[in-house]
């Protein structure tokens, strides 16, 4: 089973600074692996998703992601921090599972944002 | 179009007793699956819905279980509740959740307290 792991439960950028989440995936075969962005009390928003069309991939929110095969990580990344960015962000790949997909979560960072 | 909507957002009950909640998908979208978020265990796969049909279940005891309607919309009940299942628990949908690449659409949850 393909399985993603996020490095940092919390990280912690100042306004207007690089912002930097890691995600590491292992699979045997090509993945497709998304971002979602968690708000406090809100369900999951999809950020951005990786389907071997690019390996830049662009997001909302002026979010990105960059899909290394030889490093097998899918880390997102944003230049310039702003307030509105702090939450929780989940990475995801998708699988297979008896025919079917299977979408499989990342333990997720939260990201603090200090003005 | 109108996201995944889910109700209650808010539940308190307390042991012993059992809940029901509810998933409307996006208009279209046939597949639905469960989870359950906490702190401790993050983002668990419950179970997924298509056509009426449970096609996928994650490690979740008997007390968990979901059904799917005609018209695409779920519900899942959880019976005699323990305090551990106190969480969020969150609805996803996609179009058929046949494919790798299918994108999963989340409703805002529904926060359930076990007292």
């Amino acid at each position: 089973a393909q399985s993603v792991t996020q490095l940092g439960s919390h990280v912690s950028v100042s306004e207007g600074a690089l912002v930097l989440l890691r995600c590491n995936y292992s699979s045997s075969v090509p993945p497709y692996l998304f971002w979602y962005v968690q708000y406090p009390n809100q369900g999951l928003q999809l950020l951005l998703k990786y389907t071997s069309a690019a390996t830049l991939v662009k997001g909302i929110n002026g979010f990105e992601a960059e899909f290394k095969k030889s490093e097998t990580s899918f880390h997102l990344t944003k230049p310039s921090a702003h307030m509105s960015d702090a939450a929780e962000y989940f990475c995801a790949v998708s699988d297979q599972s008896g025919g079917y997909q299977k979408v499989t979560f990342g333990t997720g960072t939260k990201l603090q944002v200090i003005p | 179009k109108a996201g995944v909507t889910q109700t209650p957002r808010y539940l308190i009950k307390t042991r012993g007793q059992q809940v029901t909640l509810s998933c409307s998908p996006i208009s279209g979208h046939r597949s639905v699956s469960w989870y359950q978020q906490t702190p401790g265990q993050g983002l668990q796969f419950l179970f997924e819905y298509f056509s009426e049909t449970q096609r996928n279940k994650g490690n979740f005891p008997g007390r968990f279980s979901g059904r799917q309607f005609s018209n695409s919309r779920s519900e899942m009940n959880v019976s005699t509740l323990e305090l551990g299942d106190s969480a969020l628990y969150l609805c996803a949908s996609s179009l058929k959740g046949g494919s790798t690449w299918e994108t999963q659409y989340f409703g805002p949850g529904t926060r359930l307290l076990v007292l």
